[in-house]
């Protein structure tokens, strides 16, 4: 299987400053059809996940554009431009290339 | 409104069953891949399977495999989960979700409990 390896586990942060969760993953997230099949999810407190971006940078829709997504090949990253107190939750990585697709372990953000 | 309802969860005992349940409505149920994603207690999201809008196609994590089935009747816009032969490792929060990868459709349910116990 994919392993999806993210760092911080954990992540106190500033209201109003930016935030950067890191994912790798153990093999190429690359499809023959060009496309990188990597997600992003949140997890508020007592939710249900709720994905925030698909094929590495395309935000879902209702995601505030505050949010943002780069990386290719295996090495990818997640950022907060300005971090607000509706994004305390824990975010996941997930591959959708492979199968069983795989969740990364999550970074709890809290703020300081 | 997009509504995914789970239902079906509860307490087991070990090698026992139960099939999940979710009725979804306000999208076209049948047009979307589908799965089933799990959360133990305090712990990370965990894929479990994924079915095709037609059915004919269903993926499986290793650890589920042979135990259970993924299944979905799009005439009444429900999506199954027959779960045989439970063990302590299955219980979890299941979720109900779309299982689109390459487009804006992200849809979730709030979740059933099933507690594997004894």
């Amino acid at each position: 299987d994919v392993v999806m390896t993210q760092s911080p586990l954990s992540l106190p942060v500033t209201l109003g400053q930016p935030a950067s969760i890191s994912c790798r993953s153990s093999q190429s997230l690359v499809y023959s059809d060009g496309n990188t099949y990597l997600n992003w999810f949140q997890q508020r407190p007592g939710q249900s996940p709720r994905r925030l971006l698909y094929k590495v940078s395309n935000r879902d829709s209702g995601v505030p554009d505050r949010f943002s997504g780069s990386g290719s090949g295996t090495d990818f990253t997640l950022k907060i431009s300005r971090v607000e107190a509706e994004d305390v939750g824990v975010y996941y990585c997930m591959q959708s290339m492979h199968w069983p697709w795989t969740f990364g372990q999550g970074t709890k953000v809290e703020i300081k | 409104e997009v509504q995914l309802v789970e239902s079906g969860g509860g307490l087991v005992q070990p090698g026992g069953s139960l099939r999940l349940s979710c009725a979804v409505s306000g999208f076209t149920f049948s047009s979307y891949w589908m799965s089933w994603v799990r959360q133990a207690p305090g712990k990370g999201l965990e894929w479990v399977a994924n079915i095709k809008p037609d059915g004919s196609e269903k993926y499986y994590v290793d650890s589920v495999e042979g135990r259970f089935t993924i299944s979905r009747d799009n005439a009444k816009n429900s999506l199954y989960l027959q779960m045989n032969s439970l063990r302590a490792e299955d219980t979890a929060v299941y979720y109900c979700a779309s299982a689109v990868r390459g487009a804006q459709v992200d849809y979730w349910g709030q979740g059933t409990l099933v507690t594997v116990s004894s």
